[in-house]
């Protein structure tokens, strides 16, 4: 299948401060992304949709101004969490697909934790 | 909306047992039904799918089968080996374009297997 990757896989930053979170499809070109967040032992929690070009898409109730998306190519979105606090703390998760009814691919997953 | 629900864990069995993972959704339409895995410290891999009523999924092993009557999907796998030790994630895609193809995910299984 195709490869997704994230970079970096984990980061440790202080309250306060804003990280970035890159996801790249390796192989394809892809279209749509998709960012959730991971609670410990919990379900992934679709955050954002992206399309290439347009602006994110945000699921109700996630911070739009916080959690800043950018889908600038066809291989690379990346998430911005702006002043960062220790509640952002999370498994992040990227998945890339064409678009449409189409498989996603997920990235391996970006630990952050906010001191 | 869109939901799925999983049989809780974390389920231990002993190699070659017969594992069953049991998953209902709610949703409206006809969504395509996933099974992915996450292994430790790795991202979800897709597992098997169905796209539609009465269709069978399977890989590794693994099976499920797309039951609209019971609004079920349930991941089996004859004889279990350590290697299968992983969380598991029932999820469910409306198929759609307005609901962007987005994934929808039960709250996961952690198998361990023992030998």
């Amino acid at each position: 299948g195709a490869v997704v990757s994230q970079h970096p896989s984990w980061v440790i930053c202080k309250s306060g401060t804003s990280v970035k979170i890159e996801c790249r499809s390796l192989d394809f070109q892809a279209t749509t992304m998709f960012w959730y967040r991971q609670f410990p032992k919990q379900s992934l929690m679709l955050m954002a949709t992206s399309n290439e070009g347009s602006k994110a898409t945000y699921e109700q109730g996630v911070e739009k101004d916080k959690f800043l998306i950018n889908h600038a190519s066809l291989t690379l979105s990346t998430l911005t969490v702006t002043s960062a606090h220790p509640e952002d703390s999370s498994f992040y998760i990227c998945s890339a697909s064409l678009a449409g009814p189409y498989e996603q691919y997920f990235g391996p997953g970006t630990r952050l934790t906010v001191t | 909306g869109d939901s799925v629900t999983q049989m809780e864990g974390p389920v231990t069995l002993s190699e070659e047992a017969f594992l069953t993972i049991n998953c209902t959704y709610t949703a409206t339409g006809y969504p395509s039904l996933f099974w992915y895995v996450q292994y430790p410290g790795e991202g979800l891999q897709l597992l098997l799918k169905a796209t539609k009523a009465d269709d069978k999924g399977s890989n590794k092993g693994f099976e499920a089968t797309y039951r609209k009557e019971t609004t079920s999907f349930h991941l089996e796998k004859g004889s279990v080996q350590v290697s299968d030790s992983a969380v598991y994630f029932c999820a469910l895609r409306r198929n759609s374009g307005g609901s962007n193809y987005k994934l929808t995910f039960g709250k996961g299984t952690l198998l361990t297997v023992n030998p």
